[in-house]
């Protein structure tokens, strides 16, 4: 399965825009990119997932750059609800979820 | 709620010992995943059934087995168990196999003493 990078961590203040980026440069044409999330002591709760196009929904944004060597969640704004572990995740069609390290989000009031 | 449910929530057991998890999917899902999160390895896929067959398998011990039932319940069976065992064990489920979205399952935390 393709692999992704992202950073472990980042942090944001309440109410202000936060951009997650996640590179994936081995990227197959058929790979879709999937975001989760992980609030803490709860399962993992799908966000986003996306192929070609920008995707919105109304959770987040998905960006996916023009060549989908890389792709950036937006969560326009953070409330401290969304301190949780980011996890992007490339996945073929039928495929199954291979979950990295993710990047601990920490939202500041 | 995802509207899938697991249980029980919490399992201490001791090394050498079996426990089963059980997992109900929501409501139509045919499709029912499992997951493995411990401390040092983050989560691992574990295997996958689709409507009772086993369709995919992932870093699945051999110590460990599955199966899902005709009214698509799941149960994971874990046996000679090992202090390494000890980790949250999450269930998803999906209508069918494809590549959308997977419900979670708020997990079983299983503690082998």
């Amino acid at each position: 399965d393709a692999k992704t990078t992202q950073p472990n961590s980042m942090e944001s203040n309440e109410e202000e825009p936060v951009h997650l980026p996640c590179n994936h440069s081995t990227i197959s044409g058929t790979d879709y990119i999937h975001w989760y999330r992980q609030l803490p002591s709860q399962g993992p709760e799908y966000v986003i997932h996306g192929l070609t196009s920008n995707v919105n929904n109304r959770m987040a944004s998905l960006a996916i750059a023009e060549d989908r060597k890389s792709s950036t969640l937006i969560l326009h704004r953070a409330t401290l609800r969304d301190a949780a572990v980011y996890y992007c995740i490339l996945r073929d069609e039928g495929g199954n979820l291979i979950f990295g390290k993710g990047t601990k989000l920490s939202v500041k009031p | 709620d995802s509207g899938v449910t697991q249980t029980p929530k919490h399992l201490i057991t001791a090394t050498g010992q079996r426990v089963t998890l059980r997992c109900s999917p929501r409501s139509g899902d045919l499709s029912v995943y499992w997951y493995q999160q411990s401390l040092d390895q983050g989560l691992q896929f574990l295997i996958q059934y689709y409507n009772g067959e086993e369709r995919a398998k992932g870093n699945i011990l051999e110590r460990f087995s599955a199966q899902q039932f005709p009214d698509l319940h799941s149960e994971l069976n874990l046996s000679s168990l090992e202090l390494g065992d000890s980790a949250l064990y999450f269930c998803a489920s999906r209508h069918d196999d494809g590549a959308g979205e997977q419900f979670f399952g708020p997990g079983t935390r299983l503690t082998v003493l």
